[in-house]
C-alpha cells in the first residue's frame, strides 16, 4: 500500500526559505506526477506545482518563480523549496500523486507550517 | 481566487440525501472531467469521484457524480455520520495550465 508523509520544520521565519520534504512508502516514484497543495487556515485548496518522476515541472503562476520543485529517485522522496515566505504561506502543505489521469489519487496527512515574522 | 464555485455548506440527516454543487463556465467544467475529493481535517484528503462519475475502488455506491456544461455536482445518498467532512471539486485546466479546486462544502449530519 503505496503511502505518502510530508516531512520539514513547521516554523519558518519571514523572508526565508520553506523546505519540505514528501516520502513515497510502499511503491515507486517513477511514472507519476507529484503535486503540492496547500490549504490556509480557514481557506480552500490551492495547488501549487507538480513535479515529474524524470524531473519535468509546472507550477501555480501566481507563486511565480518562488517556487522550486524536484526528485530524489533514490531516497523515493519529493522536494518542495518556497522561497521569501511571508505570512500567507502559513498552510497546511499536502502532497499528492496524479498517475497522469488529471486527478490526485493518492494524497499525504499533510503537515502544518507556520511563518513567523 | 477559485473559478470553481462550491456552497460554504450543505446538511442532512441519517439516511437523506445531499448534494452539493460545483458551478463554473463552459470554458472549465464544460472543457475538463471534474473530481471531487472528501477531507477530514487532520487527515489525508480521499478520492470520492473521478473523470465526473467515476468511482474508485472501495468508495461506496452512496457517493456520486454528475456534470452539465457549467456545473458538477456530488451526490450523497443514505448520508451517513463519517460522512461529515470537507468536500472539494476539482479539475485539471488547459487555459490556467495547472490545477483548480472549488471552493469547498462543509457536510454537516444533523
Amino acid at each position: 500500500q503505496v503511502q505518502l508523509q510530508e516531512s520539514g520544520p513547521g516554523l519558518v521565519k519571514s523572508s526565508e526559505t520553506l523546505s519540505l520534504t514528501c516520502t513515497v512508502s510502499g511503491g515507486s516514484i517513477s511514472s507519476s506526477y507529484w503535486s503540492w497543495i496547500r490549504q490556509p487556515p480557514g481557506k480552500g485548496l490551492e495547488w501549487i506545482g507538480f513535479v515529474s518522476s524524470s524531473g519535468f515541472s509546472n507550477h501555480n503562476a501566481s507563486l511565480k518563480s518562488r517556487v522550486t520543485m524536484s526528485v530524489d529517485t533514490s531516497k523515493n522522496q519529493v522536494s518542495l523549496k518556497m522561497k521569501s515566505v511571508t505570512a500567507a504561506d502559513t498552510a497546511v502543505y499536502f502532497c499528492a500523486r496524479d498517475e497522469g489521469a488529471g486527478y490526485f489519487d493518492l494524497w499525504g496527512q499533510g503537515t502544518l507550517v507556520t511563518v513567523s515574522s | 481566487q477559485s473559478v470553481l464555485n462550491q456552497p460554504p455548506s450543505a446538511s442532512g440527516t441519517p439516511g437523506q440525501r445531499v448534494i452539493i454543487s460545483c458551478s463554473g463556465s463552459n470554458s472549465n467544467i464544460g472543457r475538463e472531467a471534474v473530481n471531487w475529493y472528501q477531507h477530514l481535517p487532520g487527515t489525508a484528503p480521499k478520492l470520492l469521484i473521478y473523470n465526473n462519475d467515476q468511482r474508485p475502488s472501495g468508495v461506496p455506491d452512496r457517493f456520486s457524480g454528475s456534470k452539465s456544461a457549467t456545473s458538477a455536482s456530488l451526490a450523497i445518498s443514505g448520508l451517513r455520520s463519517e460522512d461529515e467532512a470537507d468536500y472539494f471539486c476539482a479539475q485539471w485546466s488547459d487555459s490556467l495550465n495547472g490545477y483548480v479546486f472549488g471552493t469547498g462544502t462543509r457536510v454537516t449530519v444533523l
